[in-house]
């Protein structure tokens, strides 16, 4: 089955400064890639996506880019901000008919120092 | 609009017992996933309900099971409980599973 890896588990940057977080997966035939935010005690919210016939997708500060040959996607938080502090997952999954699960990486707790 | 409501919010059970939880989806959605998020981790599938019936499963043991009803809400059953079921059980909607999952806030369960 699918398989998540992702890096680093844990990120602390300068506010103001740029965040990145890498992930691969296993299964080439996975073709939708998420990204959720969690806060402490919080449910996971999703912040951005893309699927994989677009190779690079941007929502004001945070975009997302996918390199299908080497099964890597990242998430690139510029101009970090204090509330920009929380746990992010990646996700892959693969939408068919027969159900779509998402697999998820281990998670990257970011911290922004003011 | 409300979003994806789950319940009880808490809840403390003895090893051996059964529980139930309880998912409401975000209106117009009708799929319903389960995913375990043990502490630290990240969310695990367990299974995905669409059209009242099981679409896919995780690796989960048959201790698990659920139900979706026409209404499209859904349940989560655990017999049999284990200490190491305790974690956080969130349930995510979508329209026809086409991605876009939203969450809910979850329901930690704790077994002592």
């Amino acid at each position: 089955g699918e398989n998540v890896e992702q890096h680093p588990s844990t990120l602390s940057v300068q506010e103001g400064d740029s965040a990145v977080i890498k992930c691969t997966y296993s299964d080439s035939a996975s073709n939708y890639f998420p990204w959720y935010k969690q806060e402490l005690g919080k449910r996971p919210q999703l912040i951005i996506d893309i699927r994989s016939n677009v190779g690079e997708k941007k929502d004001q500060r945070i975009a997302v880019t996918l390199n299908k040959t080497a099964k890597h996607f990242s998430l690139h938080i510029t101009e970090t901000q204090p509330e920009d502090s929380a746990v992010y997952f990646c996700a892959a999954s693969i939408s068919r008919a027969a159900g779509n699960k998402l697999t998820f990486g281990g998670g990257t707790r970011v911290l922004v120092k003011p | 609009d409300a979003g994806v409501t789950q319940s009880p919010t808490h809840l403390i059970k003895t090893r051996g017992q059964q529980v139930t939880l309880r998912c409401s989806p975000k209106s117009g959605h009708d799929t319903v996933s389960w995913y375990q998020q043990a502490l630290g981790q990240g969310p695990q599938f367990i299974f995905q309900y669409y059209e009242e019936e099981e679409r896919q499963r995780g690796n989960f043991p048959d201790r698990f099971s659920g139900h979706q009803f026409p209404n499209y809400s859904s349940e989560l059953n655990v017999n049999a409980l284990l200490l190491g079921d305790s974690a956080l059980y969130l349930c995510a909607s979508s329209f026809q599973g086409a991605g876009g999952y939203t969450f809910g806030s979850g329901t930690r369960l704790t077994v002592v």
